[in-house]
C-alpha cells in the first residue's frame, strides 16, 4: 500500500470540474517535500502535469492546477475534455524511507 | 529535441541478469540527475533508483538495493540499470527519467522498456 495514497478512480462528464487528492503524511508532504503530478496514458510513459506543487510545465494546459496544504495536495481538472482520460500519480520525497514515492495512481474516466 | 531512448529489455529467467540503457540527446546529458522507475503490470509507477549529475552518488529504494546498480557514462550520454539475481516479482515496464533541473520533479521519460522474469 502506497505511502501517498489516491483514489483509485475519479469520474466526470465533459465540461465538469474534477479533482484528484493525494493524502500523505508528516514524513512526506506534511514535512514540506514538494508534491509534483504525472498523467499516464495507457502503453504510454509518464508525462510530467504539476511539479513544485502548483506549477506547470510549458505546455500543460491551464484547466490543470495543484495545490498543497499540509499532508495533503490536490490535483483540479476543470473543464473536462474525453482526452483526459488516463491515470494520474502524484509523488513525493519520504524521509523515513529515504524514498521517492508515488501515489497508487487514480483512472480518470470521461463519461 | 529532447528525449531519452531506452533499449536492453526482454526476458530473462529467475536469478539471471540484464543491464538496461537509457540515451540521452538534445540536453546537457552530465548537468541532470538521473532515476529509473518501473512500472509491474496493471499496477502503479514505483521509484527505484537515482544517480546525480557526474555520478557520484547513487541511492536506491529497499526492493532493489544490493541487486541493481545505476550508472551513468557522459562519454555516452547513457544512463544504466544493471539488475541481476532477477525474481519474477521484477517483471515490468522500466522508465529513465531525468530530474528537473530545479527541482526532484521527472520532467523527461523515456519510452519504456518492459523486462520480463520468467522460466
Amino acid at each position: 500500500q502506497s505511502l501517498l495514497t489516491q483514489p483509485p478512480s475519479v469520474s466526470g462528464a465533459p465540461g465538469q470540474n474534477v479533482s484528484i487528492s493525494c493524502t500523505g503524511s508528516s514524513s512526506n508532504l506534511g514535512a514540506g517535500y514538494d508534491v509534483h503530478w504525472y498523467q499516464q496514458f495507457p502503453g504510454a510513459a509518464p508525462k510530467l502535469l504539476i511539479s513544485v506543487n502548483k506549477n506547470r510545465p510549458s505546455g500543460v494546459p491551464d484547466r490543470f492546477s495543484g495545490s498543497k496544504s499540509g499532508t495533503s495536495a490536490s490535483l483540479a481538472i476543470t473543464g473536462l475534455q474525453a482526452e483526459d482520460e488516463a491515470v494520474y500519480y502524484c509523488q513525493s520525497y519520504d524521509d523515513i524511507l529515504s524514498a521517492w514515492l508515488f501515489g497508487g495512481g487514480a483512472k480518470l474516466t470521461v463519461l | 529535441e529532447v528525449q531519452l531512448v531506452q533499449s536492453g529489455g526482454g526476458l530473462v529467467q529467475p536469478g539471471g541478469s540484464l543491464r538496461l540503457s537509457c540515451a540521452a540527446s538534445g540536453f546537457t546529458f552530465n548537468s541532470f540527475w538521473m532515476r529509473w522507475v518501473r512500472q509491474a503490470p496493471g499496477k502503479g509507477l514505483v521509484w527505484l533508483s537515482r544517480i546525480n549529475s557526474d555520478g557520484t552518488s547513487t541511492t536506491y529504494a529497499d526492493s532493489v538495493r544490493g541487486r541493481f546498480t545505476i550508472s551513468r557514462d557522459s562519454s555516452k550520454n547513457t544512463l544504466y540499470l544493471q539488475m541481476n539475481s532477477l525474481s519474477v516479482e521484477d517483471t515490468a515496464t522500466y522508465f529513465c527519467a531525468r530530474e528537473d533541473f530545479f527541482s526532484d520533479a521527472c520532467d523527461v521519460w523515456g519510452q519504456g522498456t518492459t523486462v520480463i522474469v520468467s522460466s
